[in-house]
């Protein structure tokens, strides 16, 4: 089976400007994640979609991230400002079920966001 | 050892010897548990998982155990090959909510 798909694989921005990722998850996969990994560190979880509504976004930064899964299979997550912060591999990630659903994650490749 | 920024634990074997990963989780009512490797540029790719009813699982050159009482979960890697240098993540979930939460990391090297 195809595996998730994300772009870009690397953005460069300024400081303040806009930025968005692509994610597709696997085909079939209701729940949708997006991670964001800084470098030397675990991934750490910003959103999580099952299908087009949000299950948790208790550690998304909501006053300049936001993300959207309108039609409940891909997925975009926008940055607007960037802060050099920001500055990180956002990963994008499906799985088939979630709850006392338990199955593993499926991660796509990321895209590097580098803030200058 | 404690990772503090950038540095990760690490541990590095000789090709052929077994590795063993080791990680503690925090949170008691954790009850699924997966191990990750990441290579450099790539995102996690999945090994094994286990739930907290079970102590023990076994795949393809690797085993996983768990050890409730003390919250440790290890991954043991038979017949260590170059190609399992990788950083190295163990991830929980909570019983009482969907988030799954990874571990800091151990850069596993390999050595010819």
């Amino acid at each position: 089976e195809a595996g998730v798909a994300q772009s870009p694989r690397y953005k460069i921005i300024e400081k303040r400007q806009s930025v968005a990722f692509w994610c597709n998850p696997i085909s079939g996969h209701a729940t949708l994640y997006w991670y964001q990994q800084i470098l030397g560190q675990g991934p750490k979880l910003l959103i999580q979609f099952q299908n087009n509504g949000v299950v948790d976004d208790s550690q998304l930064p909501k006053d300049r991230f936001s993300a959207e899964r309108l039609k409940g299979v891909d997925s975009t997550l926008k940055i607007q400002p960037a802060k050099l912060e920001d500055s990180a591999v956002y990963l994008c990630a499906s799985s088939q079920r979630t709850g006392t659903g338990d199955s593993p994650l499926h991660f796509g490749n990321g895209t590097r966001l580098t803030v200058t | 050892g404690e990772s503090v920024g950038l540095h990760l634990p690490t541990l590095s074997v000789q090709e052929g010897d077994n590795s063993i990963i080791n990680c503690a989780y925090s949170n008691s009512a954790s009850d699924y548990f997966i191990w990750y490797k990441q290579e450099s540029g790539k995102g996690p790719q999945f090994i094994i998982d286990i739930r907290s009813n079970m102590d023990k699982r076994q795949g393809q050159r690797v085993t996983v155990l768990l050890n409730k009482t003390v919250k440790h979960l290890s991954l043991q890697i038979a017949a260590t090959q170059p190609g399992d240098s990788a950083v190295y993540f163990c991830a929980e979930k909570g019983r009482s909510n969907y988030k799954l939460t990874f571990g800091k990391g151990t850069l596993l090297t390999v050595n010819p």
